[in-house]
Order: C-alpha cells, then sequence, then structure tokens
C-alpha cells in the first residue's frame, strides 16, 4: 500500500513570515501535483513536478521535487492572508488512481 | 481550458432517501472522469472513476453507484443513503492523459 504523508498537518503564522511544507511517500512516483483547496471548494492545481530534481516557481511559491522523486516540498516566501487554505499533494502512479495526502492546513494572520 | 460543473452545491438528506449528484464538464472531449469523496482532516478517497460513456470502475465497495450516460456527463447516485456518506463529494476530469486532475467546486452532502 502506498503512503503520502503531508506535514505539518497544521500551520499557523504571521504575514511575512516564510514557511515550507512537505510531502513524502514510500514509493516513487511519475508525476506529483500541488493543489491548494479553500473552504468549500474543490481544489485548484498549483503544479504538476515530473522529473527528479526539478524546481518549479510560482510567484511567491517554490515547489521542489526530491531526486528520488519520493518527496516534494513547497516553500512559500513571505506568506501573505490569501495563501491561506489546504495544500494537497497527490502522486500519480501512471495508472488511474490518482493519491492524496490529507493535506497542510495553513492560515496566515494578517 | 476546462470547466467542471457540479450540482448541487449543498445537499441535505434524511437517512435512507435517495441521492443523484450531477458533474458536467465543458471545454474538453473524452475526459477521464473521477469521483472522490472528502473528509474532514483526510484525503481525497477516489469512489468512482470512467474512461468513457458508460465505462465505470469502482474503487471501494459501498452502497453508492455512478453512471456516465454522456461524454461529458458523470452521476452518482444511492438508492438508500446512511450516515456515513456524509461528506464533501467532488468530481474530477483529465484531459485523457491520466496525470493531472482538475476539479468541480464540489457537493457537500449532510445526511441526517
Amino acid at each position: 500500500t502506498q503512503l503520502l504523508e503531508q506535514s505539518p498537518q497544521f500551520l499557523s503564522i504571521q504575514e511575512g513570515e516564510n514557511l515550507t511544507v512537505y510531502c513524502n511517500s514510500s514509493s516513487v512516483f511519475s508525476s506529483l501535483q500541488w493543489y491548494r483547496q479553500e473552504p468549500g471548494e474543490g481544489p485548484v492545481l498549483l503544479v504538476t513536478v515530473v522529473t527528479g530534481g526539478e524546481v518549479k516557481k510560482l510567484k511567491r511559491l517554490t515547489f521542489q521535487f526530491g531526486d528520488a522523486r519520493k518527496d516534494s516540498s513547497l516553500h512559500i516566501t513571505a506568506a501573505q492572508p490569501g495563501d491561506t487554505g489546504l495544500y494537497l499533494c497527490a502522486l500519480h502512479t501512471g495508472g488511474f488512481k490518482t493519491i492524496f495526502g490529507a493535506g497542510t492546513r495553513l492560515f496566515v494572520k494578517a | 481550458s476546462q470547466t467542471i460543473h457540479q450540482w448541487p452545491a449543498t445537499l441535505v438528506q434524511p437517512v435512507g432517501s435517495p441521492l443523484s449528484l450531477e458533474c458536467t464538464v465543458e471545454g474538453t472531449s473524452n475526459p477521464n472522469l473521477y469521483w472522490y469523496r472528502q473528509a474532514a482532516g483526510r484525503g481525497l478517497q477516489l469512489l468512482f472513476y470512467s474512461v468513457g460513456i458508460g465505462q465505470i470502475s469502482s474503487e471501494v465497495p459501498q452502497n453508492l453507484s455512478a453512471s456516465r450516460p454522456q461524454d461529458r456527463q458523470f452521476i452518482l447516485s444511492s438508492k438508500k443513503l446512511l450516515l456515513s456518506d456524509s461528506g464533501f463529494y467532488l468530481c474530477a476530469s483529465d484531459r485523457g492523459t491520466r496525470e493531472t486532475q482538475y476539479f468541480g467546486p464540489g457537493t457537500r452532502l449532510l445526511v441526517l
């Protein structure tokens, strides 16, 4: 059984602080996606990473894919209240099933 | 870009009543479609996926069923709801690549 763990589960920080959240898998995967979900809405795709060691930037968000393709991190610089939400990582193994982590719930206080 | 519609947005139903949740997709053809359930504090659980009209695969045994009467329509049903069916139901679509999925706004179901 493949496991996907996200940490921390919950994070509350002040506006302007930096943070990193992690996603770790027990297995190698073909691609990984990061989503952000706001309460009562569906997850919105942020990025897809497919290459070991890959780094992608989306404004203040930096996504890194581990060399061994078993882990990923999301770093947010100078967090803003608009970054508040549930950050989900999802890994794809090549079939129809995508495995989602339980998410990191981020709260950024103004 | 594709757009995914779900309705209703919120539903409160008594135990034992039937259920029908609908999902439609715009902006793409021949997508793979998915139904997920999300419980509070937990990840998304895949319930069903479909690769084409009339083709349904079930991932988890339960009292729910799914149907795909048209290419861009996916329906989640139940004949008799259980309390444990409460949750947030999400429909997702990919462009047939099986890689990146895009989600609808979700339906919050409360069974009383």
